[in-house]
């Protein structure tokens, strides 16, 4: 069973365009990270949110906490190639040190 | 402040052998956690160590086993190899002692197994 689903699994889009990713679960999370992988290289942390309905920006990029933290999004504004790569979300499991990441989306974004 | 490293970078090996990967984390990290990607799989956890002890452990066969050492690097080492083994490899280091303890990750192993 997979605990975190995420939508969509593939996305190719123009730049400039607008775009949000989702990563979704039925469990509830004290808190949830997002990263970036770039092809040959480990994944990035971009932004641990930890509040439910928690809002963060990052440059272009808006990351949300659902109210319930079951779920959260990831939304980009005028995506550029340079943020093509490979979307991750990961959450602590309770009680332990174990990370689990979600399947994540895929992201081309064409010139 | 060097990031994580991990040797080698690419590693071709045949079924049957065994293999042992290399991390070096951040200095002053004294967590590592080995982690396996696969296109089907996704990123999936394999165990974590803290001040030389492994604190948790995925869901993986004993042929998978790894060690810390005193000055916090670490290793994975993978005994009779199979196909299905074949795979990138992560380490991720960080302060650890628990809590939203912030990852980062090396560039990988590339293992394949022939």
């Amino acid at each position: 069973t997979q605990l975190l689903e995420q939508s969509p699994q593939f996305l190719s889009i123009q730049e400039g365009e607008n775009l949000t990713v989702y990563c979704n679960s039925s469990s509830v999370f004290s808190s949830l990270q997002w990263y970036r992988q770039e092809p040959g290289e480990g994944p990035v942390l971009l932004v641990t949110v930890v509040t439910g309905g928690e809002v963060k920006k990052l440059k272009r990029l808006t990351f949300q906490f659902g109210d319930a933290r079951k779920d959260s999004s990831l939304h980009i504004t005028a995506a550029q190639p340079g943020d093509t790569g490979l979307y991750l979300c990961a959450v602590l499991t309770s009680g332990t040190y174990k990370y689990i990441f979600g399947t994540g989306t895929r992201l081309k974004v064409l010139a | 402040k060097a990031g994580v490293t991990q040797t080698p970078r690419y590693l071709i090996k045949t079924r049957g052998q065994q293999v042992t990967l290399s991390c070096s984390p951040i200095s002053g990290h004294r967590s590592v956690s080995w982690y396996q990607q696969t296109p089907g799989q996704g990123l999936q956890f394999l165990f974590e160590y803290f001040s030389e002890t492994q604190r948790n452990k995925g869901n993986f066969p004993g042929r998978f086993s790894g060690r810390q050492f005193s000055n916090s690097r670490s290793e994975m080492n993978v005994s009779t190899l199979e196909l299905g083994d074949s795979a990138l490899y992560l380490c991720a280091s960080s302060f650890g002692g628990g809590g939203n303890y912030e990852q980062y990750f090396g560039p990988g192993t590339r293992l394949t197994v022939t």
